[in-house]
């Protein structure tokens, strides 16, 4: 059964620094991987979804990279805000359409 | 972009009744609908995958009986908790794909606050 791993669990930083959240999972043999942000007691926005045949995904301050041989992933927020505080989710989708979601990342942006 | 929406957001109800939850796809048809449930800071768990008109597949561990699927359309499935105790306090997220911008990509819903009393 695929595991997917977050790390670290809970990151502070201050505000404008350049951060990077990682997401591991053991199977490899996936079809997506999608980054989402939970706000607490809300639902999840997508973020960014990388294709198993893609390396990396860019949306404004976000880039997501994926590593599929080594069941990597990271997401890199450039230039971080306040605004930016929330829990971030990685899932991986294997071929059979069920999603796998990760532990996530509690990220405080302090001002 | 696909909307998905849950209704209701918040339900409170006592224990050993039943309580429905509605989720909607505004602007696609999904074809398969998935139910989640997360507790106070964890991530989510899967607890069933239906695709409209079959039964659904519900993951180990999840108790067919209490949690009931539904997904009579390409709009709408439901999720009934029956005879709920305080240990279904969660909340509960659905998701939907099949016809969004992206078909292959799930859009989830606001998600239900159940609380059990």
């Amino acid at each position: 059964k695929q595991e997917v791993t977050q790390i670290p669990a809970a990151l502070s930083v201050p505000e404008g620094e350049n951060l990077v959240l990682n997401c591991s999972f053991t199977d490899s043999a996936i079809y997506n991987l999608q980054w989402f942000r939970q706000d607490p007691g809300k639902g999840l926005t997508s973020l960014l979804l990388i294709q198993s045949s893609q390396r990396e995904q860019t949306s404004g301050r976000l880039n997501a990279s994926l590593d599929k041989s080594s069941g990597r992933s990271t997401l890199y927020i450039a230039a971080s805000q306040p605004g930016d505080s929330a829990t971030y989710l990685c899932a991986v989708k294997n071929t059979g359409n069920q999603f796998y979601f990760g532990t996530g990342t509690s990220l405080t942006v302090i001002p | 972009g696909a909307v998905v929406s849950q209704h209701p957001s918040r339900v409170i109800c006592k224990s050993g009744t039943s309580v429905k939850i509605e989720c909607r796809s505004l602007d696609f048809q999904a074809t398969t609908m998935f139910w989640y449930r997360q507790f106070p800071k964890k991530s989510l768990m899967l607890m069933a995958t239906s695709n409209e008109g079959s039964k659904a597949t519900y993951e180990q561990g999840v108790e067919k009986d209490k949690f009931l699927i539904n997904h009579a359309s390409l709009t709408l499935s439901t999720l009934t908790v029956t005879s709920a105790h305080p240990e279904d306090s969660s909340f509960y997220i659905c998701s939907a794909s099949g016809g969004g911008p992206n078909s292959y990509e799930q859009y989830f819903g606001p998600g239900t606050r159940l609380t059990v009393t």
